[in-house]
């Protein structure tokens, strides 16, 4: 059973960088893809971007700019990066494991989600 | 990017029910959707991806349909803790984008 645990501060400033790291147990970092998806509250998910084990990434066109996923096989974690966060970028972070399964990629474990809140 | 509309946005339905929620895509996606049960406060939990395959774990009363731009999530006999809300999720581009959610209750 693979287990994710999100970990990082849950108050950043406007203006300031939002940094998240995601602890894998159970599974490594050096297979499959990692992910990043929050949820603004009251609302549905959405995806920032994974990155492979390769190091390779894919990141949502509208987050690219501000965004850096990287990948640290030595602790068997990945981060998240988001730079000049403004309120709207207050949610439930998570992070996620995806598995090659039928030619499609499903998140099929979960960290529990830590939630931050930008606010001066 | 893909557009992702669920309906509907909420239910109600009676133990026992037989529950049909849909997904539709902005452009085909072919097979590549994915389904979701989120329950308040928790993560979302993985029921079926590719379209129609039952993630290990899953109750068989679950099942998913579809292909291109239309897809379908049933539930057979809805259970008491099917509460929740469900989100479709397309794996054929990027960004993955979700649906907006249906939100079902068990009277």
């Amino acid at each position: 059973q693979v287990h994710l645990q999100e970990s990082g501060p849950g108050l950043v400033k406007p203006s300031e960088t939002l940094s998240l790291t995601c602890t894998v147990s159970g599974g490594s970092v050096s297979h499959d893809r990692w992910s990043w998806i929050r949820q603004p509250p009251g609302k549905g998910p959405e995806y920032i971007g994974y990155i492979y084990y390769s190091g390779s990434t894919n990141y949502n066109p509208s987050l690219q700019s501000r965004l850096t996923i990287s990948l640290d096989t030595s602790k068997n974690q990945f981060s998240l990066k988001l730079t000049s966060v403004t309120a709207a970028d207050t949610a439930v972070y998570y992070c996620a494991r995806e598995t090659y399964s039928s030619g499609s990629y499903p998140c099929d474990f979960w960290g529990q989600g830590t939630l931050v809140t930008v606010s001066s | 990017d893909i557009q992702m509309t669920q309906s509907p946005s909420s239910l109600s339905a009676s133990v026992g029910d037989r529950v049909t929620i849909t997904c539709r895509a902005s452009q085909s996606i072919r097979g590549y959707l994915n389904w979701y049960q989120q329950k308040p406060g928790k993560a979302p939990n993985l029921l079926i991806y590719a379209a129609s395959t039952l993630q290990s774990g899953v109750p068989s009363r679950f099942s998913g349909s579809g292909s291109g731009t239309d897809f379908t999530l049933t539930i057979s006999s809805l259970q008491p803790e099917d509460f929740g809300t469900y989100y479709c999720q397309e794996t054929y581009s990027s960004p993955r984008t979700f649906g907006q959610g249906t939100k079902v209750d068990v009277k």
